[in-house]
């Protein structure tokens, strides 16, 4: 079975840009989570998405969004970029219903964005 | 506020001894707690878990023990391999956190 895809894995944008990250989780999986990863704030968790909704929200401005398509893919949107969300973006799924890190999660390797 | 932690940034062992890394959490709710080893350039990959109604639990050369009275979790790794140098991450479920991470260095 394959993995958790991402795409793209590298990034590069300016300032006041805005990036739109994809993920693919695992066939059958209905759930995705997005996380941040910085090496001064660690890894720190952006939402969840289960069956096209947004289950759980972590503490990160508007700026950055979601949406889960019926196939369960998922996209992450950061808009009107700003130096500090230079980070490595993952991407998690899970294959139960239950929300939250209840479930195994399954994590694709990550997309690198760098904003200049 | 509340927060996971890692006691130690960095570990250093010698190949075939044991590792403990340590986790503190100040969620006295917390229930559910994970255990995650992130090799360089790959995301982090599940360990072993446990719930607040065990104490200990074990898996292939892995042990996560829970000590609720005072909020820490730890990671015991045996017969530490090469293989095992990553960085380790406890996760604790309810507030969906994670604490910053130990970097685990095996020498040979």
């Amino acid at each position: 079975k394959a993995g958790v895809t991402q795409t793209p894995r590298y990034l590069i944008k300016t300032r006041g840009q805005q990036v739109t990250l994809s993920c693919s989780p695992i066939s059958g999986h209905r759930s995705v989570s997005w996380y941040q990863q910085t090496p001064g704030q660690g890894l720190q968790f952006l939402f969840e998405y289960f069956s096209e909704t947004q289950r759980n929200k972590g503490n990160f401005p508007g700026r950055f969004s979601g949406r889960q398509f019926s196939n369960s893919r998922s996209e992450m949107n950061v808009s009107t970029l700003e130096l500090g969300d230079s980070a490595l973006y993952l991407c998690a799924s899970s294959g139960t219903g239950t929300s939250g890190l209840t479930d195994t999660q399954y994590f694709g390797p990550g997309t690198r964005l760098t904003v200049l | 506020g509340e927060s996971v932690g890692l006691h130690l940034p960095t570990l250093s062992v010698q190949e075939g001894d044991n590792s403990i890394i340590n986790c503190a959490y100040s969620n006295s709710a917390s229930d559910y707690f994970i255990w995650y080893k992130q090799e360089s350039g790959k995301g982090p990959q599940f360990i072993i878990d446990i719930r607040s109604n065990m104490d200990k639990r074990q898996g292939q050369r892995v042990t996560v023990l829970l000590n609720k009275t005072v909020k820490h979790l730890s990671l015991q790794i045996a017969a530490t391999q090469p293989g095992d140098s990553a960085v380790y991450f406890c996760a604790e479920s309810n507030d969906m956190r994670f604490g910053a991470g130990t970097r685990l260095t095996v020498k040979p």
